[in-house]
């Protein structure tokens, strides 16, 4: 089944303890793209990545990480995490075969740090 | 002044009613645009791409205004399976922005008996 996959699905942490929140597709998709979802903001893009060892700041980068070392991953690290981080935050990815290609989402990692 | 706007709603619809909104973009250069649904928090779906023609998917429409710079979904006769959230999405306006997208805030429908 072609799927967009994340990890953990929920998380509970403590400020400054690093986390990494891992997201992996089946589809050989070149895009895969973070965005984070707060209530009235809608969902904001943190980084994105047009293919292995590329990858460029969304809107919202500071404060997190990524990598691209595979085509199939693209983990997001939190170095020291803050409660401004609490967050739904989804993964998503995406064939690069044109303007109107779709973009296909995981589940959602809820991520709450106290 | 946000890249992309919506009417956050809810707008409650009677079934077999038709409900429209719009999503403004503040980027003229803005090329692709799409609407996604989101149902209570989880992953976004793709409802369908808006072309520069307008087009039609079923029950659901949707058109683009360059000039007025929005695009708009228009659902004919509502079914209590629309009730959702229909987020707006604008892609990068030049080939070394395609991969941000910018999304709106989402519009609820809420679909009723």
């Amino acid at each position: 089944e072609a799927q967009v996959t994340q990890n953990p699905r929920y998380l509970i942490t403590v400020t400054g303890k690093k986390l990494t929140v891992t997201c992996s597709q089946n589809m050989n998709h070149e895009y895969m793209s973070w965005y984070r979802q707060d209530p009235g903001l809608g969902l904001r893009q943190i980084y994105y990545s047009m293919n292995v060892e590329v990858t460029d700041k969304g809107d919202v980068p500071e404060g997190y990480k990524v990598s691209r070392k595979e085509k199939r991953n693209f983990p997001l690290i939190l170095e020291s995490p803050s409660p401004n981080q609490t967050s739904l935050y989804f993964c998503a990815s995406s064939s690069w075969a044109g303007a109107y290609n779709e973009q296909f989402f995981g589940p959602g990692t809820r991520l709450t740090v106290l | 002044r946000k890249e992309v706007e919506q009417d956050p709603g809810p707008f409650n619809v009677p079934e077999g009613a038709t409900v429209a909104f719009n999503c403004t973009y503040s980027n003229s250069a803005s090329q692709s645009f799409f609407w996604y649904r989101q149902d209570c928090r989880k992953e976004p779906k793709l409802l369908m791409s808006v072309y520069s023609s307008g087009n039609e998917d079923g029950r659901f429409t949707a058109q683009l205004n360059r000039a007025s710079q929005y695009i708009s979904l228009l659902i004919r006769d509502s079914k209590l399976s629309d009730s959702a959230t229909y987020l707006c999405v604008v892609k990068g306006a030049t080939t070394d922005s395609w991969g941000k997208l910018q999304f709106g805030a989402g519009t609820q429908v809420v679909v009723t008996p």
